[in-house]
């Protein structure tokens, strides 16, 4: 099984600023990752597949980085509707996958 | 669209059965997977099972001797069955559709809980 850990669990941060999430893979994966965003009482959003390609209608101030087993979530300018929690996903093992512990983004 | 059913409530050792109605042109599309996938406060989002439409099923290995999933195709349904349910298995149920490895497309999810 492929691990998957994300750090930190929880950030503070304020509008404006910059954030970055990062997550491991206990083996290399590739670019076989995504990122989505979840706010409270809804399913989870697709960010970023593919490590580093939006997904369509995500604005371009969330970036997706990394190969192998590190990787990187940043937001730019961290607007008000950003708030929310985020998670990886590897897909290195698809159709099986699995996923991050989750980073919450609070003010 | 993705709809699953209302919440539910079980008790220990009762057996959770979830059916998710999906678009008909998804489900007989070659393209896709579809999956269960739980959430809990303490675990996250935990990968239950993905099913295709040719019959292909992956079950998550540490849950595996208790679960069931199927696609339907006539239907346009995709299934879960979980038995032996105990309070652990207390989560968030989605049903989800995978496209080249990503969830493209979740169901809203419904809660279950399991409590005697």
């Amino acid at each position: 099984d492929i691990q998957m850990t994300q750090s930190p669990s929880f950030v503070s941060a304020s509008v404006g600023d910059t954030v970055t999430i990062t997550c491991r893979a206990s083996q290399d994966i590739n670019k076989w990752l995504a990122w989505y965003q979840q706010k409270p009482g809804k399913a989870p959003r697709l960010l970023v597949h593919d490590a580093s390609t939006l997904q369509s209608g995500v604005p371009s101030r969330f970036s997706g980085s990394g190969s192998g087993t590190h990787f990187s979530l940043t937001i730019y300018n961290l607007q008000p509707e950003d708030f929310a929690s985020y998670f990886c996903q590897q897909a290195h093992t698809y159709p099986p996958v699995s996923f991050g512990g989750g980073t919450k983004v609070d003010i | 669209h993705l709809q699953e059913p209302d919440p539910r409530l079980l008790k220990p050792s009762e057996t959770l059965s979830l059916t998710c109605s999906v678009s008909s042109v998804a489900i007989t599309s070659d393209s896709y997977y579809w999956a269960w996938i739980r959430q809990t406060p303490e675990k996250g989002l935990e990968w239950i099972a993905t099913v295709h439409r040719d019959g292909r099923r992956y079950h998550n290995p540490s849950l595996q001797s208790r679960i069931s999933a199927s696609v339907d195709v006539s239907g346009n349904q995709v299934s879960l069955k979980v038995t032996s349910m105990t309070i652990t298995d207390t989560a968030i149920y989605y049903c989800a559709r995978l496209y080249l490895g990503w969830v493209d497309n979740w169901g809203q999810g419904i809660l279950v809980t399991v409590s005697s």
